[in-house]
């Protein structure tokens, strides 16, 4: 079955605990990216990946970072968590078509995560 | 700067009547078109498209998209709305030299019985 699988699904943490929040998809797409959703603001990009190797910013970059070892596994690192980054974290997946991004996400079911 | 709005936080509709969630855009070029739906505890799933083509695009579970260029639009409809469509639903933008995606901040569809 075609899925983007993230871990966990709910996490409880402390401010300035490091904490990894792993991505792993089994279509073999070459994009992957990672949002997050807050009430009122909807979707917003974090960090992207064209292929591996190759990450760049979105629009909410701070305080997180990401890396693309393997094409199947996009792991989200909070290096030291604030309060500001509780939130409800999704990571997608699309195949990349023509220099244009034009292929259907796919989303894991989205990771709680609360920062006390 | 690339932008998605969605102006309407919920829309109420009656069961086996229309629905309509509004959507524009803007985006520089030709954009790519996309409505995405949220059920309560679960990611995002694909409902539709618009890339190039015709203006009147069909998705799934019955719902149906028109591509406005004139008015920047891209407004999910669907005849007869069910209980069970009940959803959130996001516009989202890409297109021009991005590679990137804007979604809007989504519209709550509630469908009385």
């Amino acid at each position: 079955e075609a899925q983007v699988t993230q871990n966990p699904r709910y996490l409880i943490t402390v401010t300035g605990k490091k904490l990894t929040v792993t991505c792993s998809q089994n279509m073999n797409h070459e994009y992957m990216s990672w949002y997050r959703q807050d009430p009122g603001l909807g979707l917003r990009q974090i960090y992207y990946s064209m292929n591996v190797e190759v990450t760049d910013k979105g629009d909410v970059p701070e305080g997180y970072k990401v890396s693309r070892k393997e094409k199947r596994n996009f792991p989200l690192i909070l290096e030291s968590p604030s309060p500001n980054q509780t939130s409800l974290y999704f990571c997608a997946s699309s195949s990349y078509t023509s220099g244009i991004n034009t292929g259907e996400l796919f989303f894991g079911e989205g990771s709680r995560l609360t920062v006390l | 700067a690339q932008s998605v709005a969605q102006p309407e936080d919920q829309v109420n509709v009656a069961e086996g009547n229309p629905l309509t969630v509004k959507c524009t855009y803007s985006v520089s070029g030709n954009p790519y078109l996309f409505w995405y739906v949220q059920y309560p505890n679960r990611g995002l799933q694909f409902l539709l498209k618009y890339i190039t083509g015709d203006n009147l695009v069909k998705g799934s579970y019955g719902f149906e998209a028109e591509f406005n260029k004139s008015q920047t639009s891209f407004h999910l409809k669907k005849p007869s709305a069910l209980v069970s469509d009940s959803a959130l639903y996001f516009c989202a933008a890409g297109g021009g030299a991005t590679n990137k995606l804007i979604f809007g901040t989504g519209t709550l569809l509630a469908v009385q019985p």
